[in-house]
């Protein structure tokens, strides 16, 4: 079945820009309906939509990230990855990637599969 | 942005009980929803879709419902394993996804 795995550094300096890489295994990012999401929590909170890129290219953001954040596909790799400029501490979390399976005639399916997530420490 | 906002915060329930958590949205969210359990130091897990569709493999314990502004998740018979973080989430084409802010689910 299909899994996701999240790769990238545990601890970012504040100012510098977050990067996170998603590999999608068992099955093809370039799936028609699929949305490549990417989700935080922050420590002891609920959680958080970051955005999402289709196989095409197309991307949703968060509006509240969106002048930070760069979401982008590899379909070569099969992987989808993230972007986030001019982090501080409040975006320390956890960051999961998933796999939404978007919306089709009025109806909404949800995100099925998820990473295990990974830490992510904004500090100097 | 749609506002999505969960009662209660926290719930507590003994074995056997019927729980049931509400999801209200700001706005008009149709059937654009879904509902997940997360436990602690774990991932979430997708429970409902389309607002009252049970995903594969979830226990036919859970229960689903609601349209427009006002959802419900009901656990018939508590568990065990149902102790854990509750989650709603809507769906909008053109604000993107929200979730509530969550009800936890403890031991009584």
């Amino acid at each position: 079945q299909v899994q996701l795995q999240e790769s990238g550094p545990g601890l970012v300096k504040p100012s510098q820009a977050l990067s996170l890489t998603c590999t999608v295994s068992g099955g093809s990012i370039i799936t028609g309906g699929l949305y490549w999401t990417w989700i935080r929590q922050h420590p002891g909170k609920g959680l958080e939509w970051i955005g999402n890129v289709y196989y095409s290219g197309r991307t949703y953001y968060n509006p509240s990230l969106k002048s930070r954040l760069l979401i982008s596909v590899d379909t070569s790799k099969n992987q989808f990855s993230l972007r986030l400029s001019s982090v501080t501490a409040a975006d320390t979390a956890v960051y999961f990637c998933a796999r939404d399976r978007g919306y089709s005639n009025y109806d909404y399916y949800g995100m099925d599969v998820w990473g295990q997530g990974t830490t992510v420490t904004v500090s100097s | 942005d749609i506002q999505m906002t969960q009662s209660p915060s926290t719930l507590s329930a003994s074995l056997g009980d019927r729980v049931t958590i509400t999801c209200r949205a700001s706005q008009n969210v149709s059937s654009l929803l879904a509902w997940y359990q997360q436990k602690p130091g774990k991932v979430p897990n997708l429970l409902i879709y389309k607002a009252s569709s049970l995903e594969r493999g979830v226990p036919s314990r859970f229960s689903a419902s609601g349209s427009g502004t006002e959802f419900t998740l009901t656990i018939s018979s508590l568990q065990p394993d149902d102790f854990a973080t509750y989650y709603c989430q809507q769906y909008n084409t053109y604000s993107g996804l929200t979730f509530g802010g969550g009800t936890k689910v403890e031991i009584q």
